[in-house]
Order: C-alpha cells, then structure tokens, then sequence
C-alpha cells in the first residue's frame, strides 16, 4: 500500500539554524500539506500546497517558513532560522486529485531546537 | 472560522469495554468532511474513518461505528469491546469543501488508556 515518508526521523539542530524537513508524498497525489504538533498538543496546519503554489498558510507559516516541491518526488519544509519554539513534531501529507479525497499522513520528523 | 471540539481529555477504560469519543464542530460551509485519526505512543497520525456532511449515515466498521449528527453538530465515535492495542490518543478533524487547500482543523484530542 502507498505511503507518505519522511526524513529524517528525528533532527536535532542549535537555535538559529536553517533545517530542511523532507517528504515523498503517495505518487500520485497532487496536494501537499505540512502540519506541526508540540509535544502534548493538538495537530496544527501551517500550509497546503498545490500546482507547485501555496493555496493557504496559518498564521504560523510566518517568513521563516518555506515549501517547495524541488522534483517530482519530494516535498520540503524549510525553517531559516529555528527558534526553541520550533521544537514540534512535523507531519507532511498528501491527498489524490478530488476536494473529497482523504489525507494520508506520513510518519512525523521530530524536531528538536537546542 | 472552523473550529473543532473534544471535550474529553483523556478516558480510562477496561479491557473489552466500550468506549464512546466526543467531538463536537463548527463551521460556516454546507459541505465538509469530519475524520477521526489515531495516534498511538509511536507518534503517527492513522486515518480510520470519514464522513460527508451530505450523508448522516451512520455506520459500523468492525469495532468502530460513528454517530453523525448535523442537528447538534457532533461526531461521536466509538470503540467496541476495547483492546489494549487501542490505547492512543484520537483526534477529530473537520475539512471544509470551500476552503483553498482543503486543511485540517484538528479537535485537541482524547487520549484513551485501555487497561488490561
């Protein structure tokens, strides 16, 4: 069965760092989303991606934050310059080609702000 | 705005016990889709049912059924004859059709702890 996977699993970075948090969405899906979850708290939405734009962000998604889809495979999130809050689990999903179709969440990159 | 609510921190239950998730939500457009994810201690989020705001339905999928209720609202959902495996936290999430990307809004979450 196709799944979402991301790299690394966990990433532990110094405060003022850039990070790049990778997936690979399911192949054939064409929407791309990352979400943050703070240890002990509920999932948050920080951006949908779509024809290689963003079609919404939160309030979250401040100038720190980037996406890009770099090929056909991968999708990324880039924090520019991290900050301890940034300490979160990171979830990437996808979903197919309808407004009704579900999202598959992959695995969750841990990261880790010192 | 979209906003959705789990009242239930966290529920404690005995094994083979039924247990019963509550979620209520909000939101402004005719057509959404309400989910339940699972969480268990490993971290991932797994899907485990949808439902369309235009088919109230309500259904049972092996140990799992929903109770839909547009009237008030809510999306209940319930585990049958609990299991230990199915210790995790559960979240509610609320889609809407109209929205620009289709994301999540996740309800904070309940935590269930089956107990041998």
């Amino acid at each position: 069965e196709p799944e979402v996977t991301q790299t690394p699993s966990h990433q532990v970075t110094q405060m003022g760092q850039e990070v790049i948090l990778r997936c690979v969405p399911i192949s054939n899906h064409l929407y791309f989303y990352w979400y943050r979850q703070i240890l002990g708290q509920k999932v948050e939405f920080l951006v949908s991606f779509y024809n290689n734009e963003i079609s919404e962000k939160s309030e979250i998604f401040d100038d720190q934050f980037s996406v890009e889809r770099p090929d056909g495979s991968n999708f990324t999130l880039k924090i520019r310059s991290t900050k301890l809050e940034d300490s979160a689990m990171y979830f990437c999903a996808s979903r197919g080609t309808s407004n009704t179709d579900t999202q598959y969440f992959g695995p969750g990159t841990r990261l880790t702000v010192l | 705005a979209q906003k959705v609510t789990q009242a239930q921190t966290e529920i404690s239950v005995v094994e083979k016990e039924d247990v019963t998730l509550d979620c209520v939500y909000e939101t402004r457009d005719t057509t959404y889709y309400l989910f339940w994810y699972k969480q268990p201690p490993s971290g991932e989020l797994v899907f485990l049912i949808r439902r369309n705001s235009f088919d109230e339905q309500n259904e049972i999928s092996g140990r799992y059924s929903w109770n839909f209720q547009k009237s008030t609202s809510s999306f209940n959902f319930t585990i049958t004859a609990s299991q230990v495996v199915d210790s995790a936290v559960y979240f509610c999430a609320l889609s809407e059709h109209g929205a620009a990307g289709n994301k999540l809004t996740f309800g904070g979450g309940t935590r269930v702890l089956v107990k041998p």
